[in-house]
């Protein structure tokens, strides 16, 4: 069982927004930054989002990610047929002394 | 750019030790101050951190796995490695080593492709 929270499935058709939640505690999320891991199917994870809403280089502005209290979101808008795969939300835990992620949210695009 | 690539066996026996090594090209696994993760994925589920480690040899593990773990880095050959000892079915993934670059709240980029690894009784 992951230490966060995310719900396993999401979808839409091209062109909607989507949103992603992820759910934590006091030690991870409320203290620290969230990122975001995009796994495509059949490929390792790649970092999508670091610092709750930063992009890396590369990263379409499509992406976006949000944070209040225990929980933060990934936004995905202008949904694309090559955005479906996996998506997971990650954060460092203060009482684990290391990151913990969520359970990984597979995106379909309808 | 980095690279990172997995190696070592697919296949384990029940009670024995894993052992993977990850290989570092496009830059030197000393250069910067960079850590270096393992991550691993039993198949259809989450991600779990599993420890990492400084050049200079000092290493963190994962409370939960700690006690079977060991992480070494090789500057000379610019690899690190896990051992995973008394293996069983619940030690079957996908491991991953990846680089992150501070000493806590930190994200991994970039990421191996990943090495599957079957325990087999």
């Amino acid at each position: 069982q992951s230490v966060l929270t995310q719900p396993p499935s999401a979808s839409g058709t091209p062109g909607q927004r989507v949103t992603i939640s992820c759910s934590g505690i006091s030690s991870n999320i409320r203290s620290n930054t969230v990122n975001w891991y995009q796994q495509l199917p059949g490929t390792a994870p790649k970092l999508l989002l670091y610092r709750d809403n930063q992009r890396p280089s590369g990263v379409p502005d499509r992406f976006s990610g949000s944070k209040s209290g225990t929980s933060a979101s990934l936004a995905i808008s202008g949904l694309q047929s090559e955005d479906e795969g996996d998506y997971h939300c990650a954060a460092w835990d203060d009482s684990l002394n290391g990151p913990v992620f969520g359970g990984g949210t597979k995106l379909t695009v309808l | 750019q980095v690279q990172l690539q997995e190696s070592g066996p697919g296949l384990v026996k029940a009670s024995q030790t894993l052992s993977l090594s990850c290989t570092v090209s496009g830059g030197s696994i000393s250069g910067g101050t960079y850590y270096w993760n393992w991550i691993r994925q039993p198949a259809g589920k989450g991600l779990e951190w599993i420890g990492r480690i400084y050049p200079s040899g000092s290493a963190t593990y994962n409370p939960s796995l700690k006690r079977r773990l060991t992480i070494s880095i090789d500057t000379s050959k610019n690899q690190f490695s896990l051992k995973v000892t008394s293996v069983t079915a619940a030690d079957t993934a996908v491991y991953y080593c990846a680089r992150s670059d501070r000493p806590y709240d930190d994200w991994f980029d970039p990421w191996g492709q990943g090495t599957q690894v079957t325990v087999s009784s």
